[in-house]
């Protein structure tokens, strides 16, 4: 069973800047989550997705950040304009179905490590 | 309410050792709690898990010991391999809400096991 899928693994850009990262969950998982992974701290659910529907996004900084999964299974984040603070590992995550209790680990991609100068 | 603190920072052990990090909730509505493991460059991935049923759960050298009363759980490695040097993260979510529920993640463990 191939694993979560991101794209790409590095990036470097400088503030201002926009930049967009890939997800390919694993088949058939009906949830995808996006994390924030800075340095030296645990990840952050940044928003959660239901097929292609949103369920969380409370944490996610709308002012810039956005992201969609418009055909319930790849997913797209977008931070338009980055800023310093932005730099970080994003992670995506697929599980099952989070409705299953017992039975919905998240299962992570590599993330994508940004760099904002 | 939503947060979990994990400690220590960092942590060297011996191979052979036991190594153990302990993490502290506050949230009671937490009836989850998984430990995951983070190698360089990959993603975290699930080592064990925990619900509060239960005081104990072993997995092979990795056992979760669970502290209801205390809000407390911690990881023990024993037997520690330099295969087991990663970073460790401990988090709660809770299963029972019937919408979104997130896990919290602890700030993370590096675990350095030494010849």
């Amino acid at each position: 069973e191939a694993g979560v899928a991101q794209s790409p693994r590095y990036k470097i850009i400088e503030k201002r800047q926009s930049v967009a990262f890939w997800c390919n969950p694993i088949s058939g998982h009906a949830t995808l989550y996006w994390y924030q992974q800075i340095l030296g701290q645990g990840p952050k659910l940044l928003i959660q997705f239901q097929n292609n529907g949103v369920v969380d996004d409370s944490q996610l900084p709308k002012d810039r950040f956005s992201a969609e999964r418009l055909k319930g299974v790849d997913s797209t984040l977008k931070i338009q304009p980055a800023k310093l603070e932005d730099s970080a590992v994003y992670l995506c995550a697929s599980s099952k179905d989070y409705r299953w209790a017992g039975d919905n680990e998240q299962f992570f991609g590599p993330g994508t490590r940004l760099t904002v100068l | 309410q939503q947060q979990v603190k994990q400690s220590p920072q960092s942590l060297i052990v011996q191979k052979g050792g036991i190594s153990i990090i302990n993490c502290a909730y506050e949230n009671t509505a937490f009836d989850y709690f998984p430990w995951y493991q983070q190698f360089p460059g990959k993603g975290p991935a699930l080592l064990i898990a925990i619900r509060p049923d239960v005081s104990e759960k072993k997995e092979g050298r990795f056992t979760i010991s669970f502290n209801k009363s205390a809000k407390q759980f911690s990881l023990h490695i024993m037997d520690s391999q330099p295969g087991d040097s990663a970073t460790y993260f401990c988090a709660a979510k809770n299963e029972q809400t019937g919408t979104a529920s997130k896990l919290t993640f602890g700030t993370g463990t590096r675990l350095q096991v030494t010849l």
